[in-house]
């Protein structure tokens, strides 16, 4: 069975500040993705990447980075100069690809990230 | 941009009542989900659709069940609702079959079973 871990619960830094959120997973096929959701306070989550098993290039998006190893199994998401309005959940999941069509998402227990003033 | 709406922010229903939550989506997405929330376990997919009048049963679908007459219509029933479903319940949906496809969710509903 698939298995997502976000080990870190609660995370809290200083306006600024680089984050690193971490995300270990267990998978027994070769063939799955990978995604990061974020969940503001206001409750809707908010899809932010998705990765396939077959592309380890790390991958950034403005203040946004995501540093994918598969012989480590992570992919872990890194906020760089943090700010006030990146405080939320943030979820890790992944998605096993069989036969042509890929089985259910499951999701890690999120982070909580309060970034303060 | 693809909207999911759900039909309640907040609900409060006593245990026994049958409840209901509606969730729509606009975009002609095949795939839709429901999924509850609770603190330290994530999101736990509860039923989910890739067509109309079709459903499967995802990780924990006891004490629920699920319709999908329309394509754009998903709903979760609680044929008798226990406090033990007291959650956020979150709807999602994605463009095809494929889990490959990034899921769009709705604001969520926070339902207290009393």
């Amino acid at each position: 069975a698939q298995k997502v871990t976000q080990a870190q619960t609660e995370i809290s830094v200083v306006e600024k500040e680089d984050v690193t959120l971490d995300c270990v997973y267990e998978t027994r096929d070769t063939t799955y993705y990978l995604f990061w959701y974020k969940q503001p306070p206001s409750g809707e989550l908010v899809f932010l990447i998705r990765r396939n098993s077959f592309d380890e290039q790390n991958e950034i998006s403005g203040r946004y980075s995501w540093n994918f190893q598969k012989s480590t199994s992570s992919f872990n998401f890194t906020i760089t100069a943090s700010q006030v309005v990146d405080s939320a959940v943030y979820f890790c999941a992944l998605s096993e690809v069989l036969s042509g069509s890929a089985r259910q998402l499951t999701f890690g227990s999120g982070t909580q990230l309060t970034v303060l003033p | 941009d693809v909207k999911v709406t759900q039909s309640s922010r907040y609900l409060v229903k006593r245990t026994g009542e049958k409840v209901f939550l509606e969730c729509v989506q606009d975009m002609d997405h095949e795939n839709m989900f429901w999924y509850r929330q609770d603190p330290g376990l994530g999101l736990r997919l509860i039923y989910f659709s890739y067509d109309v009048k079709m459903k499967e049963k995802g990780d924990i679908p006891e004490g629920y069940s699920v319709s999908r007459e329309k394509k754009e219509r998903f709903s979760l029933i609680l044929e008798s609702a226990s406090t033990n479903q007291t959650s956020m319940y979150l709807c999602a949906s994605s463009l095809s079959k494929l889990f490959a496809y990034e899921q769009y969710f709705g604001p969520g509903t926070r339902l207290t079973v009393t």
